[in-house]
C-alpha cells in the first residue's frame, strides 16, 4: 500500500521569507507525485505534478519540487512567499497503473507580515 | 464555466435524516471521485466511477450510496445520517484512459454538518 507523510502540520514563516514544505511517501512502485493547494473554504487547485522526467519540476505561484527517488521525497518549495500564498497544502501520490490518489495529511502555510 | 460543480454548497440536517449532493463535470473525464476531507483537513476517497462503473469502493458504510447516471455526473446519497457524517465532500474528476497521469480536478466541496 503507498502512504504519504508530510513532516510539518503547521509552517508559520514571514511574509517574504523562502519555505519547503516536507513530503516522504512509500511505494512499492513507481508514482506520479503532486501538490495541491487550498485556500479557506475553496476545493483542491493542483500546484504541479511530476510524471516523469527532469526532477525539478515548477508550477503556478513561484512553486517549485523535486522528486528524490532515493530519499522518496517530494518537497516544495517556493524563494520568497507573499500574504495570499496562506493556505493548506496537500502532497499526493498517485502508483502507475492504479486509479487512486493518496493524499498526506495536509500542512498549513501561515505567512506573517 | 466552473468545470466540476456541486451543490448544495452547504447542507445542515438533523441525524437521522437522508440527505443527496450532487456533482456534475463538463471536462470530458471519464472517471469521478467522492473524497471527505474531515475537521483535521484529512482528505480520504470514497468511491470511484469510471464510465459509470464503480471502480473504487473504499470501506464506507453503506448509508453511503453513490450514483453515477451518466460520465459527466456522480451523486451521493447518505442515509440514516449520523454526526460523525459531518465533514466536507469533495467530488473530483480526472482522464484516465489515454492520459492516465491521475490528475484530479476538485469542485469546490459541500459542508455537510449533522446536529
Amino acid at each position: 500500500a503507498q502512504s504519504v507523510t508530510q513532516l510539518d502540520s503547521q509552517v508559520p514563516v514571514f511574509e517574504e521569507a523562502p519555505v519547503e514544505l516536507r513530503c516522504n511517501y512509500s511505494s512499492s512502485v513507481s508514482v506520479y507525485l503532486f501538490w495541491y493547494v487550498q485556500y479557506p473554504n475553496q476545493g483542491l487547485q493542483l500546484l504541479l505534478k511530476y510524471l516523469s522526467g527532469s526532477t525539478l519540476v515548477k508550477g503556478i505561484n513561484g512553486f517549485e519540487a523535486e522528486f528524490n527517488k532515493s530519499q522518496t521525497s517530494f518537497h516544495l518549495r517556493k524563494p520568497s512567499v507573499h500574504i495570499s500564498d496562506t493556505a493548506e497544502y496537500f502532497c499526493a501520490v498517485r502508483p502507475r497503473g492504479a486509479q487512486k490518489l493518496v493524499f498526506g495529511q495536509g500542512t498549513r502555510l501561515t505567512i506573517n507580515p | 464555466d466552473t468545470a466540476v460543480s456541486q451543490t448544495p454548497k452547504y447542507l445542515v440536517t438533523q441525524m437521522g435524516n437522508d440527505k443527496s449532493i450532487k456533482c456534475e463535470q463538463n471536462l470530458g473525464h471519464d472517471t469521478m471521485y467522492w473524497y471527505k476531507q474531515d475537521s483535521k483537513k484529512f482528505l480520504k476517497i470514497m468511491f470511484s466511477y469510471n464510465n459509470k462503473e464503480l471502480i473504487i469502493n473504499e470501506t464506507v458504510p453503506n448509508r453511503f450510496s453513490p450514483k453515477s447516471p451518466d460520465k459527466a455526473h456522480l451523486n451521493l446519497h447518505i442515509n440514516s445520517l449520523e454526526l460523525g457524517d459531518s465533514a466536507v465532500y469533495f467530488c473530483a474528476s480526472s482522464q484516465v484512459r489515454r492520459t492516465n497521469t491521475g490528475e484530479l480536478f476538485f469542485g469546490e466541496g459541500s459542508r455537510l454538518t449533522v446536529l
